[in-house]
């Protein structure tokens, strides 16, 4: 079982609609919890950070975060074709140096 | 945007060369990082360094090698290159407290030949 897991996608939206990326990790000590977006050819770029149960919200990212249950979750609102891009989840145990990401999912937004 | 050059952002080479890339920072951070990104296997980490000559191994160091003799800067070395070790390779810095976030350079296009 890898540490960090996501659907590698791709997960195709309409514009306007709710797009929803799901990341599961498999160390309960996690504490940090990080979404980046990555563009075709491009570096990784901080969108969310999360740290406690529960939702946090930016503009039209909100991060979900379930320690009982071991996943967190991005959504995003009103999905732009600009929003299309892979999207990594990356997890920081014991609030230690180092973070385990996930292989990304996909998201394509269709006009 | 945080303060993280990579150089060179492209290079090809010939298997068996020496290659060194660079990462420099302005944020004065302690830990710097340098991953490698391949189709099918996601970010991975080489090396990374928790200040000046302070390195450690990361999940995929074999023939790989880094120094820091400044703050600022974070090298990473291929002795001899091999075909296996075309990739885009990624340096992340990081401030110092246990939630912060890595921020990534540009990246650097390597192809051996």
């Amino acid at each position: 079982q890898k540490e960090v897991e996501q659907n590698s996608g791709p997960l195709s939206v309409p514009e306007g609609a709710i797009a929803s990326l799901n990341c599961t990790y498999s160390d309960r000590v996690s504490q940090s919890f990080f979404w980046y977006r990555q563009y075709s050819g491009k570096s990784p770029e901080l969108i969310m950070s999360i740290y406690s149960n529960g939702d946090k919200e930016d503009g039209r990212f909100t991060a979900q975060l379930n320690k009982a249950s071991q996943y967190v979750s991005l959504l995003i609102r009103d999905s732009q074709p600009s929003d299309s891009a892979t999207y990594l989840c990356a997890v920081n145990k014991n609030a230690g140096n180092m973070l385990t990401f996930g292989g990304g999912t996909r998201l394509m937004v269709k006009p | 945007d945080a303060g993280i050059t990579q150089s060179p952002r492209h290079k090809v080479t010939e298997t068996g060369t020496p290659v060194t890339l660079r990462c420099h920072q302005t944020e004065n951070h302690r830990y710097m990082y340098w991953y490698r990104q391949d189709p099918g296997h996601g970010l991975r980490l080489i090396h990374y360094s928790y200040g000046v000559k302070d390195t450690d191994k990361g999940e995929v160091s074999d023939g790989y090698s880094v120094s820091r003799s400044k703050t600022e800067d974070f090298l990473l070395t291929l002795e001899s290159a091999t075909s296996s070790q075309t990739s885009v390779y990624f340096c992340a810095i990081r401030g110092t407290g246990g939630n912060q976030p890595q921020h990534f350079g540009d990246g650097t296009r390597l192809s051996i030949l």
